[in-house]
């Protein structure tokens, strides 16, 4: 399994509150992804990172923001807590020595805002 | 820009009977093509993967798919399902530069009868 590792993996907060989740690699991937799961819409993409302090918005950012100032971590901010943020989110890794564009998935955090 | 469609949220199949799970993509550059299969409570894990070499390609536990640029589709199948295949699935594409991020469909759950 690809190392992985998110955290917390349940979080509940309330609305307005900032919270920060962390994805932590051991891969040395060069790409990292920030998507989110709800019912009936699939995977979102909200940010990714191609390199230490390159990153990209994704399909859903609007109330995110990234951060990756080492290879190995990548973080998703919310800085004001939303109840529509209530979802499942998943990191992924790609770009290993095989570079097909192939991700490798974290086993989520589950974040619920009241 | 690429996109993903999965014709049916849910299947249900009885157990020992074909799986069929439909795919089809849109892509102005040649695609890379994904199936993922996601447990309760679990991560994403890869199925398999077409790029660019046979069109038929071999998952794990008996899955596989075609890719058939003519009809833009890489449906899912498997001869005979078995009670652990009840999953949700997703099928994804990206370009064939395996740079861009990875597009969702959004996911169809297979539920397998006894």
């Amino acid at each position: 399994d690809a190392g992985i590792t998110q955290s917390p993996r349940h979080k509940v907060t309330e609305t307005g509150t900032p919270v920060t989740l962390r994805c932590h690699q051991t891969e040395n991937h060069r790409y990292m992804y920030w998507y989110r799961q709800d019912p009936g819409h699939g995977l979102r993409l909200i940010h990714y990172s191609y390199g230490v302090k390159d990153t990209d918005k994704g399909e859903v950012s609007d109330g995110y923001s990234v951060s990756r100032s080492k290879t190995e971590d990548f973080l998703l901010t919310l800085e004001s807590a939303t109840s529509s943020q209530t979802s499942v989110y998943f990191c992924a890794i790609s770009g290993g020595t095989e570079n097909t564009g192939e991700l490798f998935f974290g086993e989520g955090s589950r974040l619920t805002v009241l | 820009a690429q996109s993903v469609t999965q014709l049916g949220s849910h299947v249900s199949v009885s157990e020992g009977a074909l799986v069929l799970l439909r795919c089809n993509y849109s892509s102005s550059v040649p695609p890379y093509l994904f199936w993922y299969v996601q447990y309760p409570n679990q991560g994403l894990q890869l199925l398999l993967k077409y790029t660019s070499a046979a069109t038929l390609v071999k998952g794990i536990n008996g899955f596989e798919a075609e890719f058939k640029k003519s009809e833009t589709s890489f449906h899912l199948t498997k001869p005979s399902a078995h009670m652990s295949d009840a999953a949700e699935y997703f099928c994804a594409v990206t370009s064939s530069s395996g740079n861009t991020p990875l597009v969702f469909g959004k996911g169809t759950r297979l539920s397998v009868i006894a």
